[in-house]
């Protein structure tokens, strides 16, 4: 199994600041994921975070708007940029050992006001 | 493209019944189907895991089985305990980057 650690794991924000999440996971991985859950929602994948390179965003998310680091194998950041309040929602690191099992952080509660 | 869809999107049980939560897909290409349990406004606990090839798996108060050629799986929860009470969702392995994921069920266990 995997245990993550994920900070904060709520905050209040204003409209046009900017807020990292922190992810760290207590074992080395390949991928980690990053999720949103808006209100009353399922999970959408934002992008896959990899070591090394570059993140790979979905359709509708971009590098601007949510920028990603991945300085190791354990951990990973995700910034929501230039808030709004549109961008209220949980937000989830994951990663998948050996492709199979997924797990998830703890989530950060985002609300913009 | 894979959709997946729970059933009963909320459920009002009370304490100490065994209840069947449904989950539906209508892709048989899976890797695995990942049953995991969310507590309001938190993350993802992980349950269960069934592998493609894997017909069920327990864990304690908990069962899950697969039947791919129909596109379902089952939770089954016996003995439900008020602290059972959260949002369960499946999710699905399908190779791509992403898990395929159901709107959930929320269960409310009264004591």
């Amino acid at each position: 199994s995997a245990v993550i650690s994920q900070k904060p794991s709520r905050d209040i924000c204003q409209r046009g600041t900017s807020l990292t999440i922190q992810c760290q996971v207590d074992s080395q991985v390949t991928m980690m994921f990053w999720y949103r859950q808006q209100p009353g929602q399922s999970l959408t994948l934002i992008a896959t975070a990899n070591q090394g390179s570059e993140a790979t965003y979905e359709s509708g998310f971009v590098i601007d708007k949510f920028p990603i680091s991945r300085p190791n194998l354990t951990f990973s950041t995700l910034t929501v940029s230039n808030m709004s309040p549109e961008d209220s929602s949980i937000y989830l690191c994951s990663v998948r050992l050996e492709g199979t099992e997924a797990f998830f952080g703890q989530g950060t509660r985002l609300t913009v006001v | 493209k894979q959709e997946v869809t729970q059933i009963p999107a909320a459920l009002s049980v009370p304490e100490g019944e065994n209840l069947v939560l449904n989950c539906s897909f209508t892709d048989s290409a899976i890797y695995n189907l990942q049953w995991f349990r969310q507590d309001p406004g938190k993350g993802l606990t992980s349950l269960l895991l069934i592998q493609s090839s894997q017909r069920e798996q327990t864990s304690g108060r908990l069962n899950a089985s697969l039947d791919k050629s129909s596109g379902r799986s089952t939770l089954y929860i016996a003995a439900s305990q008020p602290g059972d009470s959260a949002t369960y969702l499946c999710a699905l392995n399908t190779g791509r980057r992403a898990l395929t994921f159901g709107s959930g069920t929320r269960l409310q266990v009264q004591p």
